[in-house]
């Protein structure tokens, strides 16, 4: 099974509001990831978290706020959102972190009115 | 430079065969991904090779590396319909992240 699954898969928010992005994964592995996807672009990496602790932040703006709180599961806080952060927003793990290879949620599409 | 570089658009008709292509950037690279995305859909692992190889078969894929020029090829046989996506080749440096290439658009023609 190299499934990783992620909710919601559409979601819709002003930029006022709080939300919050969910992934989860029951391969074992002990490193997740979150990407942003721009229309016609490669993934971006934003964080990474090996053993359920922030290994690589790439200076991402605080409005996004990314926790482990167990290593099958990764959240992506949002809050005061601008609408150029309209993105598709992809996990991904792996069985650990350097060479291992990556296996990509589906990904949520986010809009930001 | 830092880049992957890919060809941005390849156009095929059904039934021939595919080829992708992507020069990268660092000869310690272990590992070589391809990626393939359709419309609306997150990144779905094709295959992968490892930097000692020089090619690799999976059915209709076929992979084959040139470690001195720093080239990585993607073949698909007898391209179908289904095929038609964007292809992402990416090179992992050993630190957890992966370096993408811009994507091509592989399109399919009845």
């Amino acid at each position: 099974d190299t499934e990783v699954t992620q909710t919601p898969k559409h979601l819709v928010m002003g930029m006022t509001n709080k939300k919050s992005l969910k992934c989860e994964q029951h391969m074992g592995h002990r490193a997740m990831y979150w990407y942003k996807q721009k229309a016609k672009k490669p993934p971006e990496l934003m964080f990474v978290y090996s053993y359920e602790k922030l290994s690589i932040n790439e200076s991402v703006p605080s409005r996004f706020s990314p926790e482990c709180p167990n290593s099958s599961l990764l959240n992506l806080h949002l809050h005061a959102l601008q609408p150029e952060d309209s993105a598709l927003y992809l996990c991904a793990s792996s069985p650990g972190l350097g060479s291992d290879t990556q296996y990509f949620g589906p990904g949520t599409r986010l809009t930001v009115l | 430079g830092e880049d992957v570089e890919q060809s941005l658009f390849l156009s095929v008709r059904e039934g021939d065969s595919s080829v992708i292509n992507c020069t990268y950037t660092d000869s310690s690279s272990t590992y070589l991904y391809w990626y393939k995305q359709e419309p609306g859909a997150g990144l779905q692992l094709l295959t992968y090779i490892f930097s000692n190889m020089d090619m690799k078969q999976d059915q209709r894929l076929t992979v084959l590396l040139n470690k001195k020029d720093k080239h990585l090829s993607l073949r698909i046989a007898d391209t179908q319909t289904g095929d038609s996506a964007i292809y992402f080749c990416a090179e992992n440096r050993g630190t957890g992240k992966l370096i993408f290439g811009q994507g091509t658009t592989l399109q399919v023609k009845p």
